[in-house]
């Protein structure tokens, strides 16, 4: 398998625009889970799907952050607007029903909102 | 709330010489951890677990302590190489009893 993969590996937009991130679990996992990551705050949990189903996105900052997975080969997380406090890494992950608290990570999608 | 800390956010240590890394959680009910290698440009990988039950568990190069009495744990490296250059992280279980939170991280640097 070639792990999660994610797309784009790097975005750069102005502010106000729309971004939409992208991400391919590994192949049978059955859960997803959307991470942002910022010098300040470190790693944080936005929002975590199991069986393509959002279980918790209390981690969600504000209503311009919304994800999906339509399907258990594909999510999204989309900002809208965007705002230049919204640049940082996010990461996608995926891990396997019988152990979910091993995740495996993408590579991640630099955002830089200027 | 209960949440999972780290002491030291930077650590150096020569090359050949061993690491540490400690971390602390505040939930007593803690029964699984994971610490997680993050190198520059890339996602966190796993690196080694432990289950409560368990106060030591060896990997390649790479030991994991568990200190159940003070809520501690740590990651010990042995004879540190350049390519352990990175940043650790350990996680452990939120408020909710999942395990998908993750600690600030410690960034290890290994000099020459």
């Amino acid at each position: 398998d070639a792990g999660v993969i994610q797309s784009p590996r790097h975005e750069v937009t102005e502010m106000g625009q729309e971004v939409t991130l992208r991400c391919k679990p590994i192949s049978g996992h059955d859960y997803l889970f959307w991470y942002r990551q910022t010098m300040m705050r470190g790693l944080e949990l936005l929002i975590y799907f199991n069986n393509n189903v959002p279980i918790d996105d209390s981690g969600m900052p504000e209503d311009r952050f919304s994800a999906k997975m339509p399907n258990a080969s594909f999510s999204t997380l989309k900002i809208q607007p965007s705002e230049p406090r919204d640049s940082a890494v996010y990461f996608c992950a995926s891990s396997q029903r019988r152990d979910p608290v091993r995740a495996f990570f993408g590579q991640g999608t630099r955002l830089t909102v200027v | 709330g209960e949440s999972v800390g780290l002491h030291l956010p930077t650590l150096s240590v020569q090359e050949g010489d061993n690491s540490i890394i400690n971390c602390a959680y505040s939930n007593s009910a803690s029964d699984y951890f994971i610490w997680y290698k993050q190198e520059s440009g890339k996602g966190p990988q796993f690196i080694i677990d432990i289950r409560s039950n368990m106060d030591k568990r060896q990997g390649q190069r790479v030991t994991v302590l568990l200190n159940k009495t003070v809520k501690h744990l740590s990651l010990q490296i042995a004879a540190t190489q350049p390519g352990d250059s990175a940043v650790y992280f350990c996680r452990g279980p939120d408020n909710y009893g999942q395990n998908f939170v993750f600690g600030p991280g410690t960034r290890l640097s290994v000099l020459p």
